[in-house]
């Protein structure tokens, strides 16, 4: 079955630490791979994706994350957090869209929730 | 600017009643997608869209129901027949390969 586990419900890490949030994917094939960050009330933003090519992607507000094919894993790295961090952050996989008429079922991680102590 | 509007933010209504929430986006995307978010659940996806006049059932498609007459638009029914409709619902566009785009969700409360 698809699944998406981010085996962390809740991480509390001190501003100016790093931070890794965990994500491993059971998937059928080789997976489209999303984090996004959400803060409270709010929809969700799109932090970095991995379709193919260089393992490790970069993407905005600092953050950077590694598809390692072997352990079926994609984590979300910052090496230093800043208090505007906190927020919940959520993993996705999904097969690449066949035509434009975009994705059929992405499989969204529970999520993990992030408190940044000051 | 080009976004998705999800309204409204926040609605109330009695048991049994039906209730529909509105998502619109003027992204021009093909695809349109509607996603029930529960504390500690993540995200569960109920409905998409891939074109006009068609949509697809997600994995929690029951007591739900939505049409796609116009390309922008993509309302989202919540039925009687939906035992605990009280959740966050986001609403969601994509075309091609590019990342999903999320609208601001709404929170429905039923009593």
């Amino acid at each position: 079955a698809q699944s998406v586990t981010q085996p962390d419900i809740h991480i509390t890490v001190s501003e100016g630490a790093s931070l890794e949030l965990r994500c491993n994917y059971s998937y059928g094939a080789t997976p489209y791979l999303f984090w996004y960050v959400q803060s409270p009330g709010q929809g969700l933003q799109l932090l970095l994706k991995y379709f193919s090519g260089d393992t490790l992607v970069q993407g905005i507000k600092g953050f950077e994350a590694e598809f390692k094919r072997s352990q079926s894993s994609f984590n979300l790295r910052k090496p230093s957090v800043h208090w505007s961090d906190a927020a919940e952050y959520f993993c996705a996989v999904g097969a690449p869209p066949m035509f434009s008429g975009g994705y059929n079922k992405l499989i969204f991680g529970a999520g993990t929730r992030l408190a940044v102590h000051p | 600017d080009g976004g998705i509007t999800q309204s409204p933010k926040y609605l109330f209504r009695k048991e049994g009643q039906n209730v529909t929430l509105s998502c619109e986006q003027n992204l021009n995307h093909d695809a349109m997608y509607w996603y029930r978010q529960d504390p500690g659940q993540g995200l569960r996806l109920i409905y998409y869209s891939q074109i006009v006049n068609d949509f697809q059932k997600g994995d929690i498609a029951e007591g739900y129901s939505v049409s796609r007459e116009k390309k922008e638009s993509f309302p989202l029914t919540v039925t009687s027949a939906q035992k605990n409709p009280t959740a966050f619902y986001l609403c969601a566009s994509s075309i091609g390969q590019k990342p999903l785009h999320f609208g601001n969700g709404t929170r429905l409360t039923v009593t």
